[in-house]
């Protein structure tokens, strides 16, 4: 079955850097599109970064546009999140998900999520 | 940038009663609309995408319909598990946007 684990997060001072990985199994990993979305504690949804399936094509929300790096290693099935000069508001946990879709693509599956936290 | 808002911020629905959610986008999405539910501590799950097509596995008591820019979820039959909070997703144009979720209660 489809499974998408996270990991890597924990807690780092405002303007660190953290990796976050997403190891994927259960599917052809190198056919979709991978995406990292955040949830700030008691907030909601916000779509942060994707890679296409290829690794080629990459997009970034503007909230972290030139701080955050997405890359994806299609031979070792794992998605990755180079979180870069943190600040206090990106605090929140961090789920990759699978994109379904043509163009742009909704979401089938999920991971549990890897908590960052920004503070000093 | 797409804005989807979503309402009533808190339903409140007695056991086997009806839920009816809404989401309006800011600008017409055609039907790439997703609706997830996510309940505390777990991931968001997927319910229907293509504004109307149920997910995998998904019961029959979640209905979606909708197009251009109003939405609407109904879970027709409600149980405790359906405790949860709800979000839409719009995947028709850059950046894909989230509203800001309902929050459906058991009374």
């Amino acid at each position: 079955q489809v499974q998408l684990v996270e990991s890597g997060g924990g807690v780092v001072q405002p303007g660190r850097s953290l990796r976050l990985s997403c190891a994927a199994s259960g599917f052809s990993f190198n056919q979709y599109a991978m995406y990292w979305v955040r949830q700030a504690p008691g907030k909601g949804l916000e779509m942060v970064a994707v890679a296409w399936s290829d690794g080629r094509k990459k997009f970034y929300a503007d909230s972290v546009k030139g701080r955050f790096i997405t890359s994806r290693d299609n031979a070792k099935n794992t998605l990755y999140l180079e979180m870069n000069n943190l600040r206090v508001e990106d605090t929140a946990v961090y789920h990759c998900a699978r994109g379904i879709g043509i163009i742009l693509h909704y979401f089938d599956f999920w991971g549990h999520g890897s908590l960052v936290t920004v503070s000093s | 940038d797409i804005i989807l808002t979503q309402s009533p911020a808190t339903l409140s629905v007695s056991p086997g009663g009806r839920a009816t959610l809404s989401c309006r986008a800011s600008q017409t999405i055609s039907t790439n609309l997703a609706w997830y539910r996510q309940k505390p501590g777990q991931a968001p799950r997927l319910l229907i995408y293509g504004a109307s097509t149920r997910a995998t596995g998904v019961s029959a008591t979640f209905s979606g319909s909708g197009s251009g820019t109003e939405f609407t979820l109904t879970i027709s039959s409600l149980q405790s598990e359906d405790s949860a909070i709800y979000y839409c997703h719009q995947y028709n144009n850059w950046p894909p946007a989230f509203g800001q979720g309902t929050n459906v209660e058991i009374k």
